[in-house]
């Protein structure tokens, strides 16, 4: 099966321009988590969609970041306007859902987008 | 909050030598615990996880781990590395059991360097 796919693989824009990063789950796969890595530091947890509904968005940053899953396939993660600190490797990752046992829950990550904001 | 460490951030071995990653948790109920490796140009791809059972735990490229309770550690070891395994190792845990499936926390990350 295809892996975890995301788009664009590298994005630099300058500060204050809008940037939309793409992730296409696994097919089947209901979960789907962002996460970023922001240089030197850990990769932190962002927000989690089942299917198309936000089941915990704590992570996310501030209210220049929107996500989105419409039809609860691909998502999209908006940032506008960008900030020089919103630089890093921005991570999906999808999982399966429903009766199956938790050994067999793990994440897929996707490669990673790398957003430079200048 | 649940949190992750890795007391190491690089780390320098020989080919052929072994290797052992440290990483220690802050968890309040039973952990799941994941170690997972990124190579250059690639995305994080599981080494091996722990739910339950067997405290020592295998996984793929001949890596494996032991989960100490008593010393919030889950330590990953290979015996002999090889170059290929030059990489970042993240070890992480999953904060949520049961029927449901939580958000990963990570630890900052090893980066591994292999001498010929």
């Amino acid at each position: 099966e295809a892996g975890v796919t995301q788009f664009p693989s590298h994005s630099v824009i300058e500060k204050g321009q809008t940037v939309t990063l793409r992730c296409d789950p696994i097919s089947g796969h209901d979960n789907l988590y962002w996460y970023r890595r922001v240089m030197g530091k850990e990769i932190k947890f962002l927000l989690h969609f089942v299917k198309e509904s936000k089941q915990d968005e704590s992570g996310m940053p501030n209210n220049r970041f929107l996500a989105e899953r419409t039809g609860g396939t691909y998502s999209t993660l908006k940032v506008q306007p960008a900030e020089l600190e919103d630089s890093g490797v921005y991570f999906c990752a999808s999982s399966r859902q429903g009766r199956v046992p938790p050994r067999l829950r793990e994440q897929y990550f996707g490669p990673g987008t790398r957003l430079t904001v200048t | 909050a649940q949190s992750v460490t890795q007391p190491d951030i690089h780390i320098t071995v020989s080919e052929g030598a072994s290797l052992e990653l440290r990483c220690n948790y802050s968890y309040g109920a039973t952990p799941y615990l994941f170690w997972y490796v990124q190579s250059p140009g690639q995305g994080l791809q599981l080494l091996l996880k722990y739910f339950s059972g067997d405290t020592l735990v295998q996984g793929i490229k001949g890596f494996e781990a032991e989960f100490k309770r008593s010393q919030s550690s889950f330590n990953l070891r290979k015996p002999s590395v090889h170059w290929s395994d030059a990489a970042e190792y993240f070890c992480a845990v999953n904060d949520a059991g049961g029927t449901s499936y939580g958000k990963l926390t990570f630890g900052q990350g090893t980066i591994l360097t292999v001498h010929p």
